[in-house]
């Protein structure tokens, strides 16, 4: 079955606490992004990849770090997280050969930061 | 700056009733938006789509609307069931050919009433 899947689904952590959500995708896409998303504020990209070694920021990249060493593999790393990170998180992934930009997201990952 | 636009944050309709859920840009170079449906606990799943050079694509019970002079969309559902009931997010990659990211609104609430 194609599939996105994040790890964890739940994590509560405290301020400054490094963590790890890994994203693993089986479908041979090149794209993959993160997206959080806040009440009111739908779902912003943090930071996506083109390719393997290729990454840039989206929108919201501050605090966040992020690797690509793998095609099927893009994890989200928080350094030293703090309470405003406290989200909902997204990772997508989209193969070129689709024309019609449809990217195929994870279930998400509930955040809490204390 | 919000670039797609979401202004009704839910809609409450009756089984069996249209629903209609109304979408706004800012930007003319988007050529291309999407519909996204999002339940709880869940990642967004991809809907419908339409490019700019129709202004209506239809998908069984799904039809999105597209008035480029006006920068609006809508996605109507007829009829609505109250499996219907979720989050729909519009969103776009901006022009085509451009990074892949998708700018999403902030999302409609919609709600099917029995």
């Amino acid at each position: 079955e194609a599939q996105v899947t994040q790890n964890p689904r739940y994590l509560i952590t405290v301020t400054g606490k490094k963590l790890t959500v890994t994203c693993s995708q089986n479908m041979n896409h090149e794209y993959m992004s993160w997206y959080r998303q806040d009440p009111g504020l739908g779902l912003r990209q943090i930071y996506y990849s083109m390719n393997v070694e290729v990454t840039d920021k989206g929108d919201v990249p501050e605090g966040y770090k992020v690797s690509r060493k793998e095609k099927r593999n893009f994890p989200l790393i928080l350094e030293s997280p703090s309470p405003n990170q406290t989200s909902l998180y997204f990772c997508a992934s989209r193969g070129w050969g689709n024309t019609k930009n449809i990217q195929y997201f994870g279930a998400g990952t509930r955040l809490s930061v204390l | 700056d919000q670039q797609v636009k979401q202004n009704s944050p839910s809609l409450s309709v009756q089984e069996g009733r249209i629903s209609i859920l109304n979408c706004d840009y800012t930007n003319s170079m988007f050529d291309y938006f999407l519909w996204y449906k999002k339940y709880p606990a869940e990642g967004p799943t991809f809907l419908i789509s339409i490019s700019s050079i129709k202004d209506k694509n239809e998908d069984g019970r799904f039809t999105v609307f597209l008035n480029k002079s006006a920068k609006h969309l809508s996605l109507h559902i007829v009829p609505s069931q109250p499996g219907d009931s979720a989050v729909y997010f519009c969103a776009s990659p901006g022009h085509t050919g451009a990074n892949s990211k998708l700018t999403f609104g902030k999302g409609i609430t919609l709600s099917v009433r029995p």
